[in-house]
């Protein structure tokens, strides 16, 4: 499997809504990324993991919320969401934590808030 | 903070021409990538680039790193329609996060 499976595709949330989303890997891959996409925009780096652990938090706010409860399995979780942060989330994997090897990506969620 | 800049931002070809996409990083990189993203589509790993001024061919894509390691350059050769996309350069600093570049989007017209 070389694969890194969103879930959901598409998302639409309230601003006053939950919601997760999942990423799910089975290459063994022991870093792990969630990355935000603006139309025309370069991914931009929100969290990293390695080795299940959070490493880097690139001051994101805290109405975002990830969780990595294994090695395969990454969430990010929402609350009280913006209009603003309506983009594509894309998760992605590497071998190692540095990333010293291509990123694996997601084909990404694309969430809107209304 | 690491910066990398990418140019031309938007590429323009006739089918069958060559073009190139330069990456330039305000620090000195351990390593750069490539991706590709296609419209509606996710970043794409394309190569790895490690050592100063090595060069690497992918059928009709040619990649170079630079000596000092601070700047990078895709070509490609007879470009054709499955070439549209958004090509990425990412650069990392020993020990940092990866940083991409800004894109170049490359439009093929027939």
């Amino acid at each position: 499997d070389t694969e890194v499976t969103q879930t959901p595709k598409h998302l639409v949330m309230g601003m006053t809504n939950k919601k997760s989303l999942k990423c799910e890997q089975h290459m063994g891959h022991r870093a792990m990324y969630w990355y935000k996409q603006k139309a025309k925009k370069p991914p931009e780096l929100m969290f990293v993991y390695s080795y299940e652990k959070l490493s880097i938090n690139e001051s994101v706010p805290s109405r975002f919320s990830p969780e990595c409860p294994n090695s395969s399995l990454l969430n990010l979780h929402l609350h009280a969401l913006q209009p603003e942060d309506s983009a594509l989330y894309l998760c992605a994997s590497s071998q190692i934590a540095r990333g010293d090897y291509g990123y694996t990506f997601g084909s990404g969620t694309r969430l809107t808030v209304v | 903070g690491q910066q990398v800049m990418q140019i031309p931002q938007y590429q323009h070809v006739q089918e069958g021409e060559d073009f190139t996409t330069y990456c330039n990083s305000s620090t000195t990189l351990s390593n750069i990538q490539w991706y590709k993203q296609r419209p509606g589509g996710h970043p794409v790993f394309l190569i790895q680039l490690v050592k100063s001024g090595e060069v690497k061919k992918q059928k009709r894509l040619t990649f170079q790193f630079g000596e000092a390691k601070k700047n990078s350059s895709l070509h490609i050769t007879a470009t054709q329609t499955t070439d549209v996309g958004t090509y990425f350069c990412a650069g990392q600093a020993a020990g940092n996060k990866l940083t991409f570049g800004g894109g170049t989007r490359v439009l093929v017209k027939p």
